[in-house]
């Protein structure tokens, strides 16, 4: 099956950018997703991009997708307390409803 | 209408209790999603309903039965549960292929005694 792996924790100050890794193993994928989880809470979407495209800005956040090297990142500009969260990406092959979640990061912000 | 609910927020039962979770979605999803989720863990997927139709059941003990009644509602029938068990139950719902954007509901936090 896919693997899919991200680093455990982050840890940026306050103002700086942020960046949260995912690698994987299927090149199949179609859509690939970014996900935010704060504590005791459900997961919230935070952005996806299609697998033909390299880059997408959304605000504060930019995605990049690297598929020579299974590669894709999200960028937080300006991080805020409230970014602090874990992080997970997910992937999506085909035209079937399943997700394949990376193993999640956890970012901490510090002021 | 954006929001996944889901009830209760918190349960508690002894592992010869029957209880039942119940998700709700009124986006119009045709495809709605039982996880279970462990903590600092991603979710686990263990059912996915397609036009209120079971199309995915990931090898899922039979002591945990999902049920979709209609369109809006998905509930997930527990009995027998172990202490294992004991975990963040997530819905979530989307729609029907392509983006496939999956809304998650805030969960119920389970704990099998």
């Amino acid at each position: 099956g896919e693997d899919v792996e991200q680093s455990l924790f982050l840890s940026v100050r306050e103002g700086d950018s942020s960046v949260i890794n995912c690698t994987y193993t299927d090149s199949s994928s179609t859509y690939l997703y970014w996900y935010k989880q704060e504590p005791g809470a459900g997961l919230q979407l935070l952005t996806y991009i299609f697998s033909n495209m390299d880059m997408k800005q959304d605000q504060r956040l930019t995605v990049l997708l690297n598929k020579k090297d299974k590669h894709l990142s999200l960028r937080i500009a300006d991080t805020q307390t409230g970014d602090s969260a874990i992080y997970f990406c997910a992937l999506k092959a085909g035209g079937g409803n399943k997700l394949t979640f990376g193993t999640g990061t956890q970012l901490k912000v510090e002021l | 209408d954006t929001e996944v609910t889901q009830t209760p927020k918190h349960l508690v039962m002894g592992m010869t209790n029957k209880k039942s979770l119940k998700c709700e979605q009124h986006m119009g999803h045709r495809a709605m999603y039982w996880y279970k989720q462990k903590a600092k863990k991603p979710p686990e997927l263990m059912f996915v309903y397609s036009y209120e139709k079971l199309s995915i059941n990931e090898s899922v003990p039979s002591r945990f039965s999902p049920e979709c009644p209609n369109s809006s509602l998905l509930n997930l029938h527990l009995h027998a549960l172990q202490p294992e068990d004991s975990a963040l139950y997530l819905c979530a719902s989307s729609q029907e292929g392509g983006v496939n954007e999956q809304f998650f509901g805030p969960g119920t936090r389970l704990t099998v005694l």
